[in-house]
């Protein structure tokens, strides 16, 4: 499925520095988003939520939606080693699927 | 946020067997279930997306036969896995959204198979 595509990674990033994570998608008719993060094993848990135009912030996360050109970012503000999980951008199409991208392993270094 | 409660966490079972997974939506009403594959290193890969009542839409590739989903309440999904083989050795995922088919999925714990 190449629905939504991410950027592999991995990604490394120094403690305190900004994440920027990126998705695109294909079904231009979409119209919500999300952000999850996987822990190896463990099932995804939901980070922010995004249908509109723009930015989007909830505490040390930035989404960022445009729609014109299919694109969905993530910024993580103030990194912690805690954040390094595997990001996967997940988007509703709207025959109601729900897709997920790759996923982006990011690694926050202390 | 909702509670998905999936069953078993891991299974093993020998090659040729059946194996029935359960999704339960605990505080609230699923009206749509999907079923993810997950393996090692890699994304969630859609099975397919069942609403409550009738048959499972599935993604191409995905044998309908092999995989037997269903949905019989608003509150219950089960897939399950017929004649597993090694190859079906994965993590099973399944979701669970509410009546507003916008908002955001909602993930049971996960269930690791592996077919010896």
């Amino acid at each position: 499925q190449k629905e939504v595509e991410q950027n592999s990674g991995p990604l490394s990033v120094p403690e305190g520095a900004i994440a920027s994570l990126n998705c695109t998608y294909s079904d231009r008719g979409s119209q919500s988003f999300f952000w999850y993060r996987q822990y190896s094993g463990k099932s995804p848990e939901l980070i922010m939520s995004i249908y509109s135009n723009g930015d989007k912030e909830d505490g040390r996360f930035t989404a960022q939606l445009n729609k014109a050109s299919q694109y969905v970012s993530l910024l993580i503000r103030d990194s912690q080693p805690s954040d390094s999980a595997t990001y996967l951008c997940a988007v509703n199409t709207p025959g109601n699927q729900f897709y997920f991208g790759t996923g982006t392993s990011l690694t926050v270094i202390p | 946020g909702a509670v998905v409660s999936q069953h078993p966490s891991r299974v093993i079972c020998k090659s040729g067997t059946s194996v029935k997974i359960e999704c339960r939506s605990l505080d609230f009403q699923a009206t749509t279930m999907f079923w993810y594959r997950q393996f090692p290193k890699q994304s969630l890969m859609l099975m397919a997306t069942s609403n409550e009542g009738s048959k499972a839409t599935y993604e191409q590739g995905v044998e309908k036969d092999k995989f037997l989903i269903n949905h019989a309440s608003l509150t219950l999904s089960t897939l399950t896995v017929t004649s597993a083989h090694p190859e079906d050795s994965s993590f099973y995922i399944c979701s669970a959204r509410g009546h507003k088919n916008t908002g955001e999925l909602f993930f049971g714990e996960g269930s690791r198979l592996t077919v010896l």
